[in-house]
């Protein structure tokens, strides 16, 4: 089974601190992925990374980096966390393979709340 | 990607098959269906996809019409446990493109 681990299910925060969401995946995927859920908003893209140290942005990347060293790992780094970042961020990889589609597998979520 | 439609909840007795319609009337030739759920407070999670043949895997059987404009996903015999959104996402298989999931159905398995 393809298992992607996110480091935290929660996580408080203050106004202005630097904050590491990690995710790691243990199948070998090329690629990885950065979403945030909110209510009424479902889930939008902030960054994806192809490869080691390649990264893409996603639809709002803006307020967020990424760090992507090894295959297996992608970071997602608040630089300056505010109070509208708080939210559900999920992390997904995927294997694609155009003869079978390509399927992404989520981790569980980590739920931050910045104060 | 094509749009999809779902009907935005569903009541569903334990036991009994749970039928979850999707419209995707403007579907093209190379856009899959995929199908995950979410379970509250949860990551989603993939349940199924297909092409252009019903599929059927441990979880779940999708049903795609012949004209592909709409499928069915089934899940043949609900538990309290399927309690979930169901998210129904057509797109084309590129490399590593993000899915958007729409507000999908929100089904309720009742005892």
């Amino acid at each position: 089974d393809v298992k992607v681990t996110q480091s935290s299910r929660y996580l408080v925060k203050r106004t202005g601190e630097k904050v590491f969401l990690e995710c790691v995946q243990d199948m070998d995927h090329e690629n990885m992925f950065w979403y945030r859920q909110d209510p009424g908003l479902g889930l939008r893209l902030i960054y994806f990374s192809y490869d080691v140290k390649m990264k893409e942005k996603g639809d709002i990347p803006e307020g967020y980096s990424v760090s992507r060293e090894k295959k297996e790992r992608f970071s997602l780094i608040l630089e300056s966390a505010s109070t509208n970042q708080t939210s559900m961020y999920l992390c997904a990889s995927s294997l694609s393979d155009t003869l079978r589609g390509d399927i992404q597998y989520f981790g569980a979520g980590t739920r931050l709340s910045v104060l | 990607d094509a749009k999809t439609t779902q009907p935005p909840s569903m009541d569903c007795a334990e036991g009994r098959a749970a039928n979850l319609p999707c419209n995707h009337s403007t579907i093209s030739g190379n856009e899959y269906v995929y199908w995950y759920r979410q379970i509250h407070s949860q990551g989603p999670q993939y349940i199924i996809h297909g092409l252009k043949n019903n599929e059927t895997n441990e979880m779940a059987s999708l049903i795609i019409t012949e004209d592909r404009k709409s499928s069915t996903l089934i899940l043949p015999h609900a538990t309290l446990r399927d309690t979930a959104v169901y998210y129904c996402i057509v797109r084309v298989t590129l490399n590593g493109n993000q899915f958007y999931f729409g507000t999908g159905t929100s089904l309720t398995v009742i005892p």
